[in-house]
């Protein structure tokens, strides 16, 4: 299975700034995607991170909030932009590895607190 | 659109009890994924299984088994002689056309020792 680091693991951050999540994988995977958990909450897709290419944002999301960077297909970054106490989640980078069936994989995640 | 409900939003089991998480999905699909995972009080999201809609065959690992029914379009989990490291939330999971995967709920597993 696909090795998924993300930084950073946590933080705590002011309202109004922006926070840039980093996710890096031990090797090339067909797809990678950015989820939100709210607290207590189930997980959400955010969007999916398309290298080279602008990302595909789910209802409810938008590039100006969530831009996303693919520049290769071991690396991806998620920025959580103008943030309010809302956004305080869990952020977790995804990667699918579609060798002898579909697989799907997720990074530790990143605990976001907004104060 | 997909849906994946999981009815039971937390279970309290004392150790070395069997407890069943139960999942119920919804597909117009007739090609799909389904997936169980296990999130831990640290977060990260574990993969336990994955099925796809052609194999209905029940799977055993070691204290884990699931049970497929598509008549009933249910995929339920069973831990037997549940451990206190058993104690998270456990997710099911729908991947269908889209590559998107949709999540239940979620079921949060208490092992009292």
């Amino acid at each position: 299975s696909a090795v998924i680091s993300q930084k950073p693991s946590r933080d705590i951050c002011q309202r109004g700034t922006s926070l840039t999540i980093q996710c890096q994988v031990d090797s090339q995977v067909t797809m990678m995607f950015w989820y939100r958990q709210q607290p207590g909450q189930s997980l959400t897709l955010i969007a999916t991170a398309n290298q080279g290419s602008e990302a595909t944002y789910e209802s409810g999301f938008v590039i100006d909030k969530f831009p996303i960077s693919r520049p290769n297909l071991t690396f991806s970054t998620l920025t959580v932009s103008n943030m309010s106490p809302e956004d305080s989640s869990i952020y977790l980078c995804s990667v699918v590895q579609a060798v002898a069936g579909y697989e799907q994989y997720f990074g530790p995640g990143t605990r976001l607190t907004v104060t | 659109a997909q849906k994946v409900t999981q009815a039971q939003t937390e279970i309290s089991v004392v150790e070395k009890e069997d407890v069943t998480l139960d999942c119920v999905y919804e597909t117009r699909d007739t090609t799909y994924y389904l997936f169980w995972y296990k999130q831990p009080p640290s977060g990260e999201l574990v993969f336990l299984i994955r099925r796809n809609s052609f194999d209905e065959q029940n799977e055993i690992s070691g204290r884990y088994s699931w049970n497929f029914q598509k008549s009933t379009s249910s995929f339920n989990f069973t831990i037997t002689a549940s451990q206190v490291v058993d104690s998270a939330v456990y997710f099911c999971a729908l991947l269908a056309a889209g590559n998107k995967l949709t999540f239940g709920g979620g079921t949060r597993v208490l092992v009292k020792p």
